[in-house]
């Protein structure tokens, strides 16, 4: 079945840099990839994600890129500021189970002042 | 306001009593799904609906019952609780799973 690999499982950046996690699924069929973000005590929340149609998508500072022939995708954080840090985790859907979204093991993000 | 409510958000009980956490969500989602969260696991999913009528077993399903009798509530069954079920457990609804998925608050469950 599917497995999806997330990297690395702490980052830590000066605030201003900016922050790359990546993840490398296994199943070259999964077409759909996204992102969320779980802040302290909150449930997750999607900031992003992208189809295995497309290679790339932004949105202001945040920004996914997908490698289908490596089979892994990656979020891209620009201008890191103090609200960034957070537990990011990505995700894809196999085809052999459309209906089962397989999680990564997610990446804490420290954004240092 | 769009939700997802999950109750209760905090509960301590004992091995083997039966308890049950509700989810319902005013969005008239198709697709809902709980999963537990434990440190250094990240969320793992229990179990999941396509549809009313229609639930199917996520990666951790051992423990756990569930049902979708109605589209908006999505109820998590523990029938006999014990210690490794003590969790951070989020209910989640969206559209189809190819659409963003909202969360819940979460329910933290201690069982003793």
């Amino acid at each position: 079945g599917e497995n999806v690999e997330q990297h690395p499982s702490t980052l830590s950046v000066q605030e201003g840099d900016s922050a790359v996690i990546k993840c490398t699924y296994s199943d070259s069929a999964s077409n759909y990839f996204p992102w969320y973000k779980q802040e302290l005590g909150k449930g997750p929340q999607l900031i992003i994600d992208i189809r295995s149609n497309v290679g790339e998508k932004k949105d202001q500072r945040i920004a996914v890129t997908l490698n289908k022939t490596a089979k892994h995708f990656s979020l891209h954080i620009t201008e890191t500021q103090p609200e960034d840090s957070a537990v990011y985790f990505c995700a894809a859907i196999p085809m052999d189970s459309n209906y089962q979204l397989i999680w990564g093991a997610g990446t804490k993000l420290i954004i240092k002042p | 306001e769009a939700q997802v409510t999950q109750n209760p958000r905090y509960l301590i009980t004992v091995t083997g009593k039966k308890l049950t956490v509700t989810c319902s969500q005013n969005m008239n989602h198709e697709y809902m799904s709980w999963y537990r969260q434990d440190p250094g696991l990240g969320l793992r999913q229990i179990y999941y609906s396509m549809n009313v009528e229609v639930t199917d077993k996520g990666d951790v399903p051992e423990g756990y019952k569930v049902s979708r009798k109605e589209k908006r509530n999505f109820p998590l069954i523990l029938e006999s609780p014990s210690p490794n079920q003590t969790s951070l457990y989020f209910c989640a609804s969206s559209r189809t799973v190819y659409n963003e998925q909202f969360f819940g608050p979460g329910t933290r469950l201690t069982v003793l």
